[in-house]
């Protein structure tokens, strides 16, 4: 079964913080996205990467970062966390073009 | 700007009858793709339909896709009460970027 593990399902950080989402996915992939999803603002791409070391910046990069050392893992870091980064993360894999997402990582900063 | 854009926000049906959901896109596109989410739950796959098929089926899914009008169509046939979800379109470009509309809420009384 295809599998894309987000580290953890919620979070609470305090503001200023420096924050790593965690994903991991056992399917190969060489494509990986990370999302936010806001109440009315749907799903938002933040990064993607096409390969290990390979980055690139997706709708709303500010105040974000990513790591890619290897293929199965892909880390999103806030750099200072700030409240209005409380949201919803979604980690993505794909391949030929049909993505799998994690459950979701629901980050509080407070 | 989003790329994806569903319609109706929200529709609300009774058991058996047929659900349409619209989703309208900007640019060139590799393939589009729905996904359906469960409160609080991450997001799973329906259907892919790439740029030069017009029409998909899976199950009681049925999928159209305008290339020259840049717009799908999801349709639920006899929908059921465990159909009541939020549904999303996502386009993919050829050069891997995907974008997710906000979504339609889709609520199925029994």
């Amino acid at each position: 079964d295809v599998k894309v593990t987000q580290s953890s399902r919620y979070l609470v950080k305090r503001t200023g913080e420096k924050v790593f989402l965690e994903c991991v996915q056992d399917m190969d992939h060489e494509n990986m996205f990370w999302y936010r999803q806001d109440p009315g603002l749907g799903l938002r791409l933040i990064y993607f990467s096409y390969d290990v070391k390979m980055k690139e910046k997706g709708d709303i990069p500010e105040g974000y970062s990513v790591s890619r050392e290897k293929k199965e893992r892909f880390s999103l870091i806030l750099e200072s966390a700030s409240t209005n980064q409380t949201s919803m993360y979604l980690c993505a894999s794909s391949f030929l073009g049909q993505a799998f997402f994690g459950q979701g990582t629901r980050l509080t900063v407070v | 700007s989003q790329q994806g854009e569903e319609d109706p926000q929200a529709l609300s049906i009774q058991e058996g009858e047929n659900a349409t959901m619209n989703c309208s896109y900007k640019t060139s596109i590799n393939n589009l793709q729905w996904y359906r989410q469960n409160s609080g739950r991450g997001l799973v796959h329906l259907i892919l339909i790439r740029s030069n098929e017009r029409e998909k089926h899976s199950g009681r899914l049925r999928v159209t896709l305008d290339t020259s009008k840049k717009s799908s169509s999801l349709l639920i046939t006899a929908s059921r009460a465990a159909d009541t979800a939020s549904y999303f379109c996502a386009t993919f470009t050829n050069a891997g970027k995907s974008t997710f509309g906000d979504g339609t809420t889709l609520t199925v009384k029994p």
